[in-house]
Order: C-alpha cells, then sequence, then structure tokens
C-alpha cells in the first residue's frame, strides 16, 4: 500500500522559508509531486522530484531524498497570498495505468 | 482554452436519489480522474480512466460508477446517494500521472 505523512498545520511570517515535509511508504517508488490548493480552489501543480535531489522554480523549492523515503517542499520570502494547503503525492503505475496518490495536506498559515 | 470544467458547480440531493457529475477537458489528454475531499483527509481517487473507453478504480470506489465514452469527457455516477458521499468532487486530467489539472469542483450534499 501507499502511506504518505506530512504535518497537519505549519505557520509562519512574511518575508519567512518555511520547510513542508513529507515521508513515504509506497510499495514501488517512481517520484514526488507536490500541489497547493487554496481555500475553496482546486488544486494546482508546483513540482515534480523523479530523482534525487533539488528542483527550484521561483521561489519555491523540491527536494527528494530515496534513500530517506523523504522529501519537502520550501517556500521562500513568504508573502501572504502562500496562505493555502500544500500536498505531496506519489504516482501509482499498475496494469490499469497511472494515478497519484496524496497525503491528507499541509495548511501553511502566513502572518503580517 | 478552458481547461478542466466540471458541472454542476453545487448541487443538494436527498438520501437514496441518483446524478452525473460531468467532466470536460479540452487539453486532449489521455487520463482522466475522479476524487473526493473531506476535511482531514486531503484528495482520494475513486475512479480513473487512462483512455476512451477504459476505466480503473481507485482508493474508494465503492458507491461510485464511471464511463469515458469520449476522451474529453468523464462522468461520475451516484446511483443511490448517501450521506457520507457528502463531499467536494474534482476531476482532473494529464498527460502524465504526476502533473495533473484538476477542475473547479462540485460541492455535493446529501441530506
Amino acid at each position: 500500500g501507499q502511506s504518505l505523512e506530512q504535518p497537519s498545520e505549519v505557520t509562519a511570517v512574511e518575508g519567512a522559508i518555511v520547510q513542508i515535509n513529507c515521508t513515504y511508504q509506497t510499495s514501488g517508488f517512481y517520484g514526488l509531486s507536490w500541489y497547493q490548493q487554496h481555500d475553496g480552489g482546486a488544486p494546482t501543480f508546483l513540482s515534480y522530484n523523479g530523482l534525487d535531489g533539488l528542483e527550484e522554480t521561483g521561489r519555491f523549492s523540491s527536494f527528494l531524498s530515496r534513500s530517506d523515503s523523504y522529501g519537502y517542499l520550501l517556500l521562500q520570502e513568504l508573502q501572504m497570498k502562500d496562505s493555502a494547503s500544500y500536498f505531496c503525492a506519489v504516482p501509482q503505475y499498475n496494469q490499469a495505468g497511472t494515478a497519484l496518490i496524496f497525503g491528507k495536506g499541509t495548511t501553511l498559515s502566513v502572518s503580517s | 482554452n478552458a481547461g478542466v470544467t466540471q458541472t454542476p458547480k453545487f448541487r443538494v440531493l436527498k438520501t437514496g436519489q441518483s446524478m452525473t457529475l460531468l467532466c470536460a477537458q479540452d487539453m486532449n489528454h489521455e487520463y482522466m480522474y475522479w476524487y473526493r475531499q473531506d476535511p482531514g483527509m486531503g484528495l482520494r481517487l475513486i475512479h480513473y480512466s487512462v483512455g476512451e473507453g477504459t476505466t480503473a478504480k481507485g482508493e474508494v470506489p465503492d458507491g461510485y460508477n464511471v464511463s469515458r465514452l469520449k476522451k474529453q469527457n468523464f462522468l461520475l455516477g451516484l446511483e443511490s446517494a448517501a450521506p457520507s458521499q457528502t463531499s467536494v468532487y474534482f476531476c482532473a486530467s494529464s498527460w502524465t500521472g504526476p502533473e495533473q489539472y484538476f477542475g473547479p469542483g462540485t460541492r455535493l450534499t446529501v441530506t
């Protein structure tokens, strides 16, 4: 089966840096995706790590360590608009095709 | 491009009633997915499709059926709605599994 663990809540102030961790237990691992969801909105794709290491996209970076079954999303220069829920997800490949299994999400609250 | 659209946006059903949720995408994606989202539970996969005419069960398929008669459309049916199916339903589409594009959601209440 698949299991992803991430903190339920994280708080930070504007301008700070925050790291959202995700640990996983999966039968077959191919990579780690991250999604952002603002309250009441649709999830939007942020990044995908298929290989170990750091992927940087503007203020957001994502890291993966397969040997530690661990990844994180790093948000820099936090802004109020970054207040949202963040989900890690792993692709699951089988005979029926490809699906994503999501963690339960981390709610980030950014204050001024 | 509209991306992924969902119809309806809101719906209230009585226990035992049936309904169909429609998802449409204009990106020519092969993969389409239905998720439900409940407070504190994240996104849980109901059913998915890897191409026209194909469907597969996800994590929580019971009480739902799906059909993909056309590549651009993916329908989710509730044959006999139950209060436990009160949720927000999201449709998504994708070229590859890891990067998915989501619709705006359908908020369903079953009384």
